[in-house]
């Protein structure tokens, strides 16, 4: 079993939709999860942490489950601009690695 | 300020040959990792430099090497390169902390073997 396994894409999506992306992690030590965005032949970039309590940012909302070891990222109102890959990551330590999943791809469509 | 830069931007190598690969991490950063994505996969974890020694490595063969610099700077050498190494190298530096913080990672360098 992968460490950290997400939907398989990718996501084709109107303008406006909203679309939820889930993520399982196997290591139940983890103790910290973000979302990185990845653009085509770019680097990966922190979209946001992720939080026991949910957080939000904006359109983002991100949803951490430890009892599940489940993660979820909910985009609302899609825009063009958010077509790219959405990396789950999982991080035990701090100083650990951290733990990429595939990355699920989303091309929002005008 | 400058974030993390990587050098060379594309690299094309053959078979055989032996690659070297530089990271200088942002202001502040003292702690380098290393990541291998393949076309379609997600980042994989290489191994991490810290006060000039390589602290975690994952699952990689000997041929992947590297060093710290005093000015926290970083390289990663392949060695005998094979045709599946072709994949884009990032770098990621972070502050050596107890608790999780944010690893600002690179352009990355893609390295074509033929």
């Amino acid at each position: 079993r992968k460490e950290v396994e997400q939907d398989p894409g990718p996501f084709n999506v109107p303008e406006g939709a909203t679309v939820a992306f889930n993520c399982t992690y196997s290591n139940s030590a983890s103790q910290s999860f973000f979302w990185y965005r990845q653009d085509c032949r770019k680097e990966p970039k922190l979209l946001m942490s992720v939080y026991s309590s949910g957080n939000e940012d904006g359109r983002f909302t991100a949803q951490l489950n430890r009892a599940s070891q489940y993660i979820s990222l909910l985009i609302r109102d899609s825009k063009l601009s958010d077509s790219a890959t959405y990396l789950c990551v999982v991080n035990i330590l701090g100083n650990t690695p951290l733990v990429f999943g595939k990355g699920t791809r989303l091309s929002v469509i005008a | 300020d400058a974030g993390v830069t990587q050098s060379p931007t594309h690299l094309i190598k053959t078979r055989g040959q032996q690659v070297t690969l530089r990271c200088s991490p942002k202001s502040g950063h003292d702690t380098v990792s290393w990541y291998q994505q393949a076309l379609g996969q997600g980042p994989q974890f290489i191994f991490q430099y810290y006060e000039e020694e390589e602290r975690q490595r994952g699952n990689f063969p000997d041929r992947f090497s590297g060093h710290q610099f005093p000015n926290y700077s970083s390289e990663l050498n392949v060695n005998a390169l094979l045709l599946g190494d072709s994949a884009l190298y990032l770098c990621a530096s972070s502050k050596r902390t107890g608790w999780s913080t944010e690893a600002f990672f690179g352009q990355g360098t893609r390295l074509t073997v033929v």
